[in-house]
């Protein structure tokens, strides 16, 4: 079954880069997808990937994907003390013809000024 | 604003009481979807709908929960008989078909029973 995992904190200095990490279950068509939450709010789509590609990048946000080892990252540059919420990692797998998307835990990133 | 509501933000209830919530898709979506996140945990997905039609639910969804969308506009999901293990945040989102890989998140309305 499908299966999202990521570490739980995360504790960088403004400035600094940030790296969360995710591990996934595997699929031959799975979209990846990194979503941000702040206190009390809803979930921000931050970027996505499909799983045919390597690598994304969209202004500070790079996503690395590595298929061999099922390894999801997000690059944060610059990290800002805006930057600080919980970000999830989300999985999708269209060809089961399911529209739901499974998340992991969620990472807490901490940014100290 | 043009993105997901969710009506109410917050309910306070006892166990035993009957609870509904409203959620407002994104105008031009036809996918709408429920999730719920408890404490510490990422989303679980509950339910999605295509326009009226209801394609798929979640063994999460027990026989107390119905959700609805009658003109594939608006949703509500109703909890009967609530449970202190209800206490969650609930979440909607809503896609374009065929674009399910950008789906946009209502805030949520936080449940709390007592």
């Amino acid at each position: 079954g499908e299966d999202v995992e990521q570490s739980l904190f995360l504790s960088v200095r403004e400035g600094d880069s940030s790296v969360i990490n995710c591990t996934y279950t595997d699929s031959s068509s799975t979209y990846l997808y990194w979503y941000k939450q702040e206190p009390g709010a809803g979930l921000q789509l931050l970027t996505y990937i499909f799983s045919n590609m390597d690598m994304k990048q969209d202004q500070r946000l790079t996503v690395l994907l590595n298929k061999k080892d099922k390894h999801l990252s997000l690059r944060i540059a610059d990290t800002q003390t805006g930057d600080s919420a919980i970000y999830f990692c989300a999985e999708s797998i269209p060809d089961t013809g399911r529209r739901a998307l499974t998340f992991g835990s969620g990472t807490r990133l901490q940014v100290q000024p | 604003d043009t993105g997901v509501s969710q009506d109410p933000r917050h309910k306070i209830t006892k166990r035993g009481q009957n609870v509904t919530f409203r959620c407002d898709p994104i105008s031009e979506h036809n996918r709408l979807y429920w999730y719920r996140q408890t404490l510490g945990q990422g989303p679980e997905f509950l339910t999605y709908f295509q326009n009226e039609a209801q394609l798929e639910k979640s063994r999460l969804l027990s026989d107390r929960f119905s959700a609805e969308r009658p003109k594939g506009s608006f949703s509500t999901l109703e909890i009967q008989r609530t449970e202190q293990g209800d206490s969650a945040m609930y979440l909607c989102a809503s896609s374009l078909e065929g674009l399910d890989h950008e789906q946009f998140f209502g805030p949520g309305t936080r449940l709390t029973v007592l």
